[in-house]
This record gives structure tokens, C-alpha cells and sequence, in this order.
């Protein structure tokens, strides 16, 4: 059973440029949420997606857009990168229900870069 | 805004020493979660305490829930050099949609 994949693992792009970063969530789950993790820090909340739609959303501009497809698998995609937007960005997938707030299956993260 | 908040944020022990972090949030929650994180690791989900004044213990790891359920916190006994790595308390925002406000994490070193 694969639990939750993400690519690139790793990733270098200049200020300016547009990144994309990709996420398959854990079989069986329908939710993903993408979050930001800078160094020494806990992971920040980006947004959810469910049913292909965004669903909640954290402080973050609207430079931050995302996308899930029919098969629940998500990208986020970031334009106009800032230095500040070098983070490690993780996708956690979970089935969430209306009576129970499930765990978090993070993926490996991609370690973004702006330079 | 909702935070939760995460004390101490390093603690160095020698290796059979005790460990304990504590978590506080600005508001109640319906119930918290933690999860460790390796170095270079992502976070891994160890438990989640949903119940007012909830005790719960995984082998050497003891997790509580306070009455008012505005804390928690994670007991180590006799620390090892595998619980190396960061810890964090999460709660979920309002209503059960999924997203969840973190600590910023407790980071564990342990001295053999």
C-alpha cells in the first residue's frame, strides 16, 4: 500500500519563475492539504483540497493555487517565487469525515529553493 | 487567530534521562494530535487525544490531554537515542475539515 508520494523531491528555481510540485495521496484517502514548512518552524497551512475543490484556506497569497484531479492526486503551484517561499512543502492526505477528525499521512516533501 | 504554542522549543538530555513537552492552545480544541519528525524526515502521526483528560501511553511514550482541552503534553521515560528528532502538537482549526494549526515543535537531542 503506498502511502503518500511527492515530487520532485527536491527543486532550485530563481525569483521570479513559477513552480509546480506534485502529490499522490494515500490510497484510499479523498483529502489533501498542502503545507509549508520553513526551516525551525512547524508546517503551515496552504489549503485543502476535496471533491476537486478547494475547501479551506490559510494565510497565503493568491501567488499559491492548487488543483486536485479525478483520481484525488493534487499539484500546488506557486507563481512569481520569492526568496521567502524556500520551504519544505508538504502534502498530507486523510479521510475526513463529518464525525471524526482523522491523522495526517504526510509524504517526503520538496525541498524548494529560491534563489 | 488560533495559535498553539510548544515548550521548550530544544531540550538536550543524556541518553535514560526523562523528556517532556508541553502544548498550549489560544482556544479549545476537539481534540490534538502529535507527530514526530526526523531530521531530514517528514511528520509522522503518533497519536491523537480526543477526550477531556485523556491518558494515553505507546511503550515508553505518555501523551495527555488536559481537562479544559486547551494542552496536552508528551512524557519520554528513559529517552533513547531513536527519539531523536522534532515533535509536534497539532489541533484542528474550527470544525472537522481537516487543517490543522502546529506548534512549532519541540526538537529533542539525546546524548548517548
Amino acid at each position: 500500500d503506498a502511502g503518500v508520494t511527492q515530487s520532485p523531491t527536491h527543486l532550485i528555481k530563481t525569483r521570479g519563475q513559477q513552480v509546480t510540485l506534485r502529490c499522490s495521496p494515500k490510497s484510499g484517502h479523498d483529502t489533501v492539504s498542502w503545507y509549508q514548512q520553513a526551516l525551525g518552524q512547524g508546517p503551515q497551512f496552504i489549503f485543502q483540497y476535496y471533491e476537486e475543490e478547494e475547501r479551506q484556506r490559510g494565510n497565503f497569497p493568491d501567488r499559491f493555487s492548487g488543483h486536485q484531479f479525478p483520481n484525488y492526486s493534487s499539484e500546488l503551484n506557486v507563481n512569481a517565487l520569492l526568496l521567502g517561499d524556500s520551504a519544505l512543502y508538504l502534502c498530507a492526505s486523510s479521510l475526513v469525515s463529518r464525525t471524526h477528525h482523522a491523522e495526517a499521512f504526510f509524504g517526503q516533501g520538496t525541498r524548494l529553493t529560491v534563489v | 487567530g488560533q495559535q498553539v504554542m510548544q515548550i521548550p522549543q530544544y531540550q538536550h538530555v543524556q541518553e535514560g534521562e526523562d523528556f517532556t513537552t508541553y502544548c498550549n492552545s489560544s482556544t479549545t480544541l476537539s481534540n490534538i494530535q502529535w507527530y514526530k519528525q526526523r531530521p531530514g524526515g517528514h511528520p509522522v502521526f503518533l497519536i491523537q487525544l480526543v477526550k477531556s483528560g485523556e491518558v494515553k501511553k505507546q511503550k515508553r511514550l505518555t501523551f495527555q490531554f488536559g481537562e479544559a482541552k486547551k494542552n496536552s503534553s508528551l512524557h519520554i521515560t528513559a529517552t533513547q537515542t531513536t527519539d531523536v528528532g522534532t515533535y509536534f502538537c497539532a489541533g484542528p482549526f474550527s470544525g472537522n475539515t481537516g487543517k490543522l494549526i502546529f506548534g512549532q515543535g519541540t526538537t529533542l537531542q539525546v546524548k548517548p
